[in-house]
C-alpha cells in the first residue's frame, strides 16, 4: 500500500511569508496527525483529526498555525506569517483509529530565512 | 502533560554487540509504549511497541521492557548491524493517541 504522502519535502521561505504544507494519508485512515519535528529533538503533536473535525488542536499556536482537512481525506497545515523559530521539519501521519500504530510521511523540512 | 526523558542521546556499539537505550515517564496512567527509528533524512518507522499489560516483548533482534513500578521502558538490539544507525525515539501514552516522544539517541554501528 502506499505511505503517507506529504508536499513539498523542502521549502525555503523569507520570514513574514506565508506557507502551507499538504499530506495525503494512507486510504481508509480516518484519523490524521501533523507533527513538529525540531532537530535533535522528538516530534511534537501540533493537532489530530478524526474524519473531518479536529478532535485535539490544543498545541497548535492558533494565532499564525491553522489546519483543515475538509472531506476527511487530504490536510493542509499552513503558517502566516512564518517566524525565524517556525524552521523545523513538519511531519504528517496517520492511522487507521486512534488506538492503532500511526504511520509517518517523509516530512517537509521548512526553512525560514 | 506526559513527560519521556531518554538516555543516552548518543550511543556507540561495536558491529555484533548490544544496544540499550532507556525511557523513563512521568504520568503513571500511560498505557502505551512505542519505539520508532528514523534513519538520516526519511520518516519515523515503528519498530515494537508495548502496552502496560506486558512487561516484556520481543521480535527478532529487538526486545522492549516495561517497569511499570519504576515508570521506565528500555529497548534492547542484540547482535547489532550497521544497518541498525539511526535515532531511535521511545514514547508514551496515555491514552494510544497523543503520544509523547523522547528527545531521541543516535546510534551509530562501527564496523
Amino acid at each position: 500500500e502506499a505511505g503517507v504522502v506529504q508536499s513539498p519535502r523542502y521549502k525555503i521561505i523569507e520570514k513574514k511569508q506565508p506557507v502551507a504544507f499538504w499530506c495525503n494519508p494512507i486510504s481508509g485512515h480516518n484519523t490524521l496527525y501533523w507533527y513538529l519535528q525540531n532537530l535533535g529533538q522528538g516530534p511534537e503533536l501540533l493537532i489530530r483529526y478524526e474524519n473531518e473535525e479536529a478532535v485535539d488542536d490544543s498545541q497548535l499556536p492558533k494565532d499564525r498555525f491553522s489546519a483543515e482537512r475538509l472531506k476527511g481525506v487530504d490536510s493542509t497545515l499552513k503558517i502566516q506569517p512564518a517566524e525565524l523559530g517556525d524552521s523545523a521539519v513538519y511531519l504528517c501521519a496517520s492511522s487507521p483509529q486512534p488506538a492503532y500504530e500511526q504511520y509517518f510521511g517523509p516530512g517537509t523540512r521548512l526553512t525560514v530565512t | 502533560g506526559e513527560n519521556v526523558e531518554q538516555h543516552p542521546s548518543t550511543l556507540s556499539v561495536q558491529e555484533g554487540d548490544s544496544a540499550v537505550i532507556k525511557c523513563t515517564y512521568s504520568d503513571s496512567a500511560s498505557n502505551y509504549f512505542p519505539w520508532y527509528k528514523q534513519e538520516l533524512g526519511k520518516r519515523p518507522q515503528l519498530i515494537i511497541d508495548i502496552r502496560s499489560n506486558v512487561g516484556e516483548k520481543k521480535d527478532q533482534r529487538i526486545a522492549v521492557t516495561l517497569n511499570k513500578t519504576a515508570k521506565h521502558f528500555s529497548l534492547h538490539i542484540t547482535e547489532t548491524q550497521p544497518e541498525d544507525s539511526a535515532v531511535y525515539f521511545c514514547a508514551a501514552s496515555i491514552n494510544d493517541y497523543k503520544l509523547s516522544f523522547g528527545a531521541g539517541t543516535t546510534v551509530t554501528v562501527r564496523a
